[in-house]
């Protein structure tokens, strides 16, 4: 199993440009999500989805949108990018197992808005 | 909203033990999680405590008191592979099933 994967690994961004950080996972885990990480700062939850079809905000989701169509995929997508997203993008994935919920994140990608 | 606290910086020498401690404020409890971060990498699983008492994993062992809202990671027989940043981590009490994080501790082991 490759776990969770992200692409790209780095990205350099102008302001008012838009991408796609692409993340998926190949454990069947139903729950996914995407957090960011700034200096020095514990992780913040953009977005979330309890599975396919399914997403919703969370604590700093502003700026960010996602979409969820299949288990495996779950892609973030910036629409105008501003250099307050200069930041380290997690993917994480878990599963369910009774109250724990074990987080599996990707390696995530280093993105800077110039 | 939910908060945690924990030292930003500890420093150790190698083979000693070091405890990283964790407070936390959160309307709904459902376990303390901590997770191991190498400089660069992503964030790993160490250990999770739904119960008060002691887990232990090998090095690695997790305090939980769920009276005091506090909680620590102690780390056994340090090496230099251990200096990493720690988070200390609990399930969010909104309903997501989502973690909140605390800002994290940075472990320095010196030879």
């Amino acid at each position: 199993n490759a776990g969770v994967t992200q692409t790209p690994k780095f990205q350099v961004l102008k302001t008012g440009q838009s991408m796609t950080l692409q993340c998926a996972q190949d454990m069947n885990h139903e729950y996914m999500s995407w957090y960011r990480q700034d200096p020095g700062m514990g992780l913040r939850l953009i977005h979330y989805s309890v599975g396919a079809g399914i997403t919703d905000q969370g604590e700093v989701p502003n700026g960010y949108n996602v979409s969820r169509s299949t288990t495996e995929d779950f892609p973030l997508r910036l629409l105008s990018a501003a250099p307050s997203q200069t930041s380290v993008y997690f993917c994480a994935s878990s599963h369910g197992t009774g109250l724990q919920e074990t987080q599996y994140f990707g390696p995530g990608t280093r993105l800077l808005v110039l | 909203g939910q908060s945690l606290e924990q030292p930003s910086e500890v420093t150790a020498v190698e083979g000693a033990i070091v405890q990283i401690n964790c407070t936390y404020q959160t309307s709904g409890f459902y376990g303390l999680s901590w997770y191991q971060q190498h400089d660069g990498g992503a964030p790993t699983f160490l250990s999770y405590n739904a119960l008060d008492g002691l887990e232990e994993t090998g090095r690695f062992s997790s305090f939980l008191s769920r009276s005091d809202s506090y909680g620590y990671l102690l780390l056994q027989e340090l090496q230099m592979k251990d200096s990493a940043s720690y988070f200390c981590a609990v399930r969010d009490d909104t309903g997501r099933r989502a973690l909140t994080f605390g800002s994290g501790t940075r472990l320095q082991v010196q030879p």
